[in-house]
């Protein structure tokens, strides 16, 4: 299967900085890729899906300034946690779709990025 | 109704036991079913996938899909703690792609 790496896979910053999540898919080519949160023994929540080349779309109830997402190249997708708040710890998980036969989309994660903000 | 369920557990078996875990869903367009297995602090791995109805055998596991109930089934033999995770299945039409909230499993040794 496909392989997509996330840097960090864990991060602690202060109250009021920005942290920035990196996301990559190391053997193909991801015109799209999606951000997920996950809280302790809670489900993925998708937060936003993100366009190489355009502005991410982002769910109902994330807020595009705070969690600013850039696609740079059809590589790699950032997620930038701007100035965080404890609240905002959580586990990070990107995923990247990839197209196969007869219409089947198999969709690849990330190992997840935890963060702790204190 | 929300479009996947999913009994979130904790499921807890002895090792060896059978295990069956289940999804219902409300979409009759899913064309495509998987199952992804999460183990903790981790991200999802892909464990197998179904198009349509029907079975598919992987070593330990089984993946059964039965479109006239919406019900779809991940059936794992000879559990071993290793098999401990949560398991979120999902499904899919297309780029329309969506997840269970997942049932946690803890196989006993």
């Amino acid at each position: 299967g496909a392989v997509v790496s996330q840097h960090p896979s864990w991060v602690i910053c202060k109250s009021g900085t920005s942290v920035k999540i990196e996301c990559r898919s190391l053997d193909f080519q991801a015109t799209t890729m999606f951000w997920y949160r996950q809280f302790p023994k809670q489900s993925l929540m998708l937060m936003a899906t993100s366009n190489e080349g355009s502005k991410a779309t982002y769910e109902q109830g994330v807020e595009k300034d705070k969690f600013l997402i850039n696609h740079a190249s059809l590589t790699l997708s950032t997620l930038t946690v701007t100035s965080a708040h404890p609240e905002d710890s959580s586990f990070y998980i990107c995923s990247a779709r990839v197209p196969q036969r007869q219409g089947l989309v198999e969709q690849y994660f990330g190992p997840g990025t935890r963060l702790t903000v204190t | 109704q929300k479009e996947v369920e999913q009994d979130p557990g904790p499921l807890s078996v002895p090792e060896g036991a059978i295990v069956s875990l289940n999804c219902t869903y409300s979409n009759s367009a899913f064309q495509y079913f998987m199952w992804y297995r999460q183990y903790s602090r981790k991200g999802p791995e892909l464990l197998m996938y179904t198009y349509s109805s029907g079975n598919k055998e992987d070593g330990r596991f089984t993946a059964q899909v039965d479109k006239s109930s919406k019900y779809i089934s991940l059936f794992i033999r000879d559990s071993q703690p290793s098999d401990s995770a949560t398991y979120l299945c999902a499904m899919s039409k297309g780029q329309n792609f969506v997840f269970g909230p997942g049932t946690r499993l803890s196989v006993l040794p």
